[in-house]
């Protein structure tokens, strides 16, 4: 079994202001690393899939960043607004029946 | 907007009981998910299905069973509630290979 670590567990943060966290999994037999928004009383939604070493991926600003070869990846939030507070989830896929493993995620509030 | 649907979206059931969780997805997805949450904790995939009458245990132990009879329907049942089955119950969805799970709204049972 995977282990997923991310990290911090919870964060509070200024609006306006830029934060980041992390994901940590083993390296070994990736195949994807996924990253999605939970808001309260909503569903899971993608943010992205990212699968190549040293990939970058943005919507907005929100942007992502991939290290398959130390087994991290890191999430950055530019200029937080109250929208963006949500709890963010990690999952990197097993590349043998491409399940997802969730981590615990972060909980991200936005202090006006 | 994601096409997955889950009912109820809460239920308060008595101990002893049978209930069924119920989840469709119009999307036309092969593979569906059955996942378990607590509060603060990851989560855990307790079914999942690749297709019709495919159906497997995931990485959490579960006494629930579910049955893939349609492609759109994947429904999880509890034959006898036990308090300790209190929980959120999400599904899931997503087309083969390591692409973007799509996510109902989530269960959250009480059993008394």
């Amino acid at each position: 079994i995977l282990n997923v670590e991310q990290s911090p567990q919870s964060l509070h943060v200024q609006e306006g202001d830029s934060t980041n966290f992390t994901c940590s999994f083993p390296s070994s037999n990736f195949y994807a690393l996924h990253w999605y928004r939970w808001e309260t009383a909503k569903s899971p939604e993608a943010l992205f899939v990212m699968t190549l070493n040293g990939d970058e991926k943005k919507k907005g600003r929100i942007s992502a960043t991939l290290n398959t070869k130390e087994g991290y990846s890191y999430l950055y939030i530019k200029g937080s607004q109250p929208e963006d507070s949500a709890t963010y989830l990690c999952a990197p896929v097993r590349d043998s029946n491409y399940q997802l493993i969730w981590g615990a995620g972060t909980k991200l509030i936005i202090k006006p | 907007e994601a096409d997955i649907y889950q009912t109820p979206r809460y239920l308060v059931i008595g101990t002893g009981k049978k209930i069924t969780l119920e989840c469709s997805q119009t999307m036309g997805h092969d593979k569906m998910y059955w996942y378990q949450q607590d509060p603060g904790m990851e989560l855990h995939l307790i079914h999942y299905s690749y297709g019709v009458n495919s159906t497997e245990k995931g990485d959490l132990s579960s006494e629930s069973t579910v049955s893939r009879i349609r492609t759109e329907h994947f429904p999880l049942t509890l034959e006898s509630a036990r308090p300790s089955h209190t929980s959120q119950y999400l599904c899931a969805s997503s087309a083969w290979g390591g692409t973007e799970a799509f996510f109902g709204q989530g269960t959250r049972l009480t059993v008394v």
